[in-house]
């Protein structure tokens, strides 16, 4: 079983329209997530951090966690076309050195 | 330059050639990293350079070769590779990796190898 697993996609939907991706994490041991947005041919930038059970927002994105499913979501309100990107969840297991990844979800968003 | 750059972008070798994968970074961090990026697969940590430490993936092939002469720099050096090498190269950076860093990455570009 894959420590992060994401569905990958590709997932595509109209512009304006709320988006919701989604992870399951199998080790109880993380303490933090974090998830990453990767453009086309860019590498992945940090897009937002949570640290424990509930949710976080930012702008137009949430990032949600529920520790006891172990289940991590990212929602994005009023999606535009630059939201088109994949999408990577991620923790640090141990320390910052070994950050487990998820493979992305690739995101659509159409005009 | 500000940031993370990598160098070259792209890179097609024969399995007999022996290349090197070249990252800087601009940003007065501590620690570097190589992650390799396969299709549809997660993130895969090769290598971890920083004052606390260097940490090594045992499970990648000895035809990838690491240095780090400095904070600031960080290569690849690659030999007799396979096809299924084949992948984006990310170099990463951050300010550390003890338990107070945030795990805030910032990646380079990234190189993309194709090895025929």
């Amino acid at each position: 079983q894959k420590e992060v697993e994401q569905d990958p996609g590709p997932l595509s939907v109209p512009e304006g329209a709320i988006v919701s991706l989604n992870c399951t994490y199998s080790n109880s041991a993380f303490q933090y997530f974090m998830w990453y947005r990767q453009y086309s041919r860019k590498g992945p930038e940090l897009l937002m951090y949570t640290y424990s059970s509930g949710n976080k927002e930012d702008g137009r994105f949430t990032a949600q966690v529920d520790k006891s499913s172990k289940y991590i979501s990212l929602f994005i309100r009023d999606s535009q076309p630059s939201d088109s990107a994949t999408y990577l969840c991620a923790s640090p297991y141990s320390s910052a050195s070994k950050i487990i990844f998820g493979s992305g979800t690739r995101l659509s968003i159409r005009p | 330059e500000t940031g993370v750059t990598q160098t070259p972008r792209h890179l097609v070798m024969g399995m007999t050639n022996k290349k090197s994968l070249k990252c800087e970074q601009h940003l007065g961090h501590n620690a570097m990293y190589w992650y390799k990026q396969s299709a549809k697969k997660p993130l895969e940590l090769m290598f971890v350079y920083s004052l606390e430490e260097r940490v090594e993936n045992n499970s990648v092939p000895s035809r990838f070769s690491p240095e780090c002469p400095n904070s600031s720099h960080l290569f690849l050096h690659l030999h007799t590779l396979q096809p299924e090498d084949s992948a984006l190269y990310l170099c990463a950076s951050s300010r550390g990796t003890g338990a107070t860093n945030t795990g805030e990455l910032f990646f380079g570009e990234g190189s993309r190898l194709t090895v025929l």
